[in-house]
């Protein structure tokens, strides 16, 4: 069964402050990892999509890499208005089209 | 509308009953899935829909829940004889083809069982 596992589950930053959040996963054949946004009484938004080890995408402050265990989501210099969860999502052929979800980040910058 | 639009956004019911929620999908999306988030969780997967194929159910809890989808477009999910662990919300999800990731998300239907 695919697991995904995200850490920390929560994260206090002070504006500015650079940091990473974790995916690990265990899939069998990995078709595509990604990264969602989402805010209090929101559905999740689609950020990145990453589909082999080595690939970077980036999108203003925020950047995704991805190994062949794990994924990470690199804030730089973020901003209060980057607060939010960030959740992360594997989906495998064996899985069907189904994604599975991590836990999933609390972000809080503070200003 | 431009998006996924989920209704009702709130729903308070008595443990026993049963509700049914539904979901519009973007216009032209063939794919459509259900998740439930409970409180600080994650998502979990209930029901994927991909054009006419016979619908991925493997995430379904129990025999209480159930779904449709009609003309390849509106969905239903129903939750019959609610109970208290039901309470979550539901979310809505479509996009072009579910060989890709990229879901475009309603903004949930809050079921509260009390």
């Amino acid at each position: 069964e695919d697991q995904v596992t995200q850490s920390p589950e929560a994260l206090r930053l002070q504006e500015g402050e650079s940091s990473s959040l974790n995916c690990s996963y265990t899939v069998s054949g990995l078709r595509g990892l990604f990264w969602y946004r989402q805010d209090p009484g929101k559905g999740p938004e689609f950020l990145f999509t990453l589909y082999s080890a080595g690939e970077e995408k980036e999108k203003e402050r925020l950047k995704a890499t991805l190994t062949k265990k794990e994924s990470f989501l690199h804030i730089t210099a973020p901003k209060p208005e980057d607060s939010a969860t960030y959740l992360c999502a594997v989906q495998a052929p064996a899985a069907g089209n189904k994604l599975t979800f991590g836990g999933g980040t609390r972000v809080l910058v503070k200003p | 509308g431009a998006g996924v639009s989920q209704s009702p956004s709130n729903k308070v019911t008595e443990k026993g009953k049963d509700v049914e929620l539904r979901c519009d999908p973007i216009s032209g999306h063939t794919a459509l899935y259900w998740y439930r988030q409970s409180l600080g969780q994650g998502l979990e997967f209930l029901i994927y829909f991909q054009g006419n194929s016979a619908p991925d159910k493997s995430g379904l809890p129990s025999d209480r829940f159930s779904a449709e989808r009609t003309g390849g477009s509106v969905s239903t999910l129903t939750i019959q004889r609610t109970q208290q662990e039901d309470s979550a919300v539901y979310l809505c999800a479509s996009t072009f083809s579910g060989a890709t990731g990229e879901l475009f998300f309603g903004e949930g239907s809050r079921l509260t069982v009390l």
